[in-house]
């Protein structure tokens, strides 16, 4: 069936480093994935993108990596910054018209100074 | 940057009472959507609207629930006849043509006591 996971609930990083949050897929016929990221009393709020035909993707310190092979998903953040503190969803659209958005649990992500 | 707005930001209503949950999606979008968030989970989908109708709804999405697209900027979703387990945040989402430019709200927090 149709599920989207986290391996990880929380992930605490220092500033500076770099942040690897994961998550697996079921859905074989999903073919686009989205990044998004939520602070606390606010909607998710979009990072980044990549359609199944694409196994990266790059935005400005975030990337993008999907291996269709094993179903997986990950957000690289490069120099993780305070401001990065949040929890982390992913989401799939399973390729029907309507656009679902089927979302992970999220990952909280911390930054410590 | 466009946005997608919803009023009121927090609703507390007693339980068996109407709610309306009023959403501006972003004004050359075409799809729009309803998701909801219960307190410490993940984003779930609940129905989405184009073309003036419902194009997919989830099992959550029951007869208490109706979608309205009342005039060409509004679009609101009804809750019939509150119940103690509807207390979730909800966001409204629209995106321009299927995955493009999919962008949610800030949500609104909805409170039946």
């Amino acid at each position: 069936g149709e599920s989207v996971g986290l391996h990880l609930p929380t992930l605490s990083v220092q500033e500076g480093d770099n942040s690897i949050i994961n998550c697996a897929y079921s859905n074989s016929a999903s073919d686009y994935f989205i990044w998004y990221k939520q602070e606390s009393g606010k909607g998710p709020q979009f990072i980044i993108d990549i359609r199944s035909n694409m196994d990266k993707r790059q935005g400005q310190r975030v990337t993008v990596l999907l291996n269709k092979t094993v179903k997986h998903l990950s957000l690289q953040i490069a120099a993780t910054q305070p401001g990065d503190s949040a929890v982390y969803f992913c989401a799939e659209n399973s390729g029907g018209s309507n656009y679902k958005l089927t979302f992970g649990k999220g990952t909280l992500l911390t930054v410590n100074p | 940057e466009p946005e997608v707005t919803q009023t009121p930001s927090h609703q507390v209503t007693q339980m068996g009472q109407e709610v309306i949950l009023r959403c501006v999606p972003i004004s050359n979008h075409l799809y729009f959507y309803w998701y909801r968030q219960i307190l410490g989970q993940k984003v779930e989908f609940l129905v989405s609207f184009y073309n003036n109708e419902i194009s997919e709804k989830s099992e959550i999405f029951d007869d208490q629930f109706s979608v309205e697209r009342p005039d060409g900027s509004n679009f609101t979703l009804k809750i019939r006849s509150t119940k103690l387990e509807d207390s979730a945040m909800y966001f409204c989402a629209s995106s321009e043509q299927g995955n493009y430019g999919y962008t949610f709200g800030s949500g609104t927090r909805l409170t039946v006591v």
